[in-house]
């Protein structure tokens, strides 16, 4: 496609419940990754993969957040036993590789609300 | 760990006014330098960016960013807003070293009155 693809748009979901977030990178983008936009924290970023490998989680705000991303291609941000505090939007991004003169690419988000 | 900090949360213009938000980041070492910004119901679009050479960057849409490394400055301009710069706007930093993760500040929101 011609931009970075995220899904579902918005998910509203109870306290407790398992959510996965997915995105689409650009064709092509061997670099993703995840940040999250909430009223508190501002945008902060989550993880990023090298095709199918996450060498750092330690932006993931608990062990209850996981990501994987597999073929190179579509990731999925998972977050178990939802909590309120995890009200925000997810943003997907995508470069061509990590070189540091690659731009990110951003998809228009998940707006997740945690009743 | 590096930060960002933008000084204007909310900014209100008239159209034709001149625009100049304020970024300013804690990193000693080489950075490279993005504004971002946000139309309403829109996503994250690269204004423009700074990797190296010339310290004043121009991007699409009209504006500009000076790099002033003394000052730790990237400030954004623009000559005569208009009223679809109406949005929000991020300045973020990355290392040169290891992966490109982007550190943001909080954003300006600025409105435009025609």
């Amino acid at each position: 496609g011609a931009g970075v693809s995220q899904s579902p748009s918005n998910k509203v979901t109870e306290k407790g419940k398992d959510v996965e977030l997915r995105c689409d990178p650009i064709s092509g983008h061997t670099a993703l990754y995840w940040y999250r936009q909430s009223l508190g924290q501002g945008l902060e970023f989550l993880i990023y993969f090298q095709g199918n490998s996450a060498p750092d989680k330690s932006g993931l705000p608990s062990d209850r957040f996981s990501a994987e991303r597999t073929g190179g291609s579509v990731s999925t941000l998972t977050i178990q036993r939802t909590q309120q505090e995890d009200s925000a939007v997810y943003l997907c991004a995508s470069s061509w590789d990590l070189s540091f003169n690659q731009p990110q690419h951003f998809g228009d988000g998940t707006r997740l609300s945690i009743l | 760990a590096q930060s960002v900090s933008q000084h204007n949360h909310h900014v209100i213009l008239s159209e034709a006014a001149s625009l100049e938000l304020g970024c300013n980041y804690s990193y000693g070492g080489t950075v490279n330098l993005f504004w971002y910004v946000q139309y309403p119901g829109q996503h994250l679009q690269l204004l423009l960016k700074y990797f190296s050479g010339d310290p004043l960057v121009k991007g699409i849409k009209g504006f500009e960013a000076e790099f002033i490394k003394s000052k730790f400055s990237f400030n954004l301009r623009k000559p005569s807003v208009q009223w679809s710069d109406t949005a929000e706007y991020f300045c973020a930093v990355t290392l040169n070293t290891g992966f490109q993760k982007l550190v943001f500040g909080t954003g300006t929101r600025l409105l435009v009155s025609p």
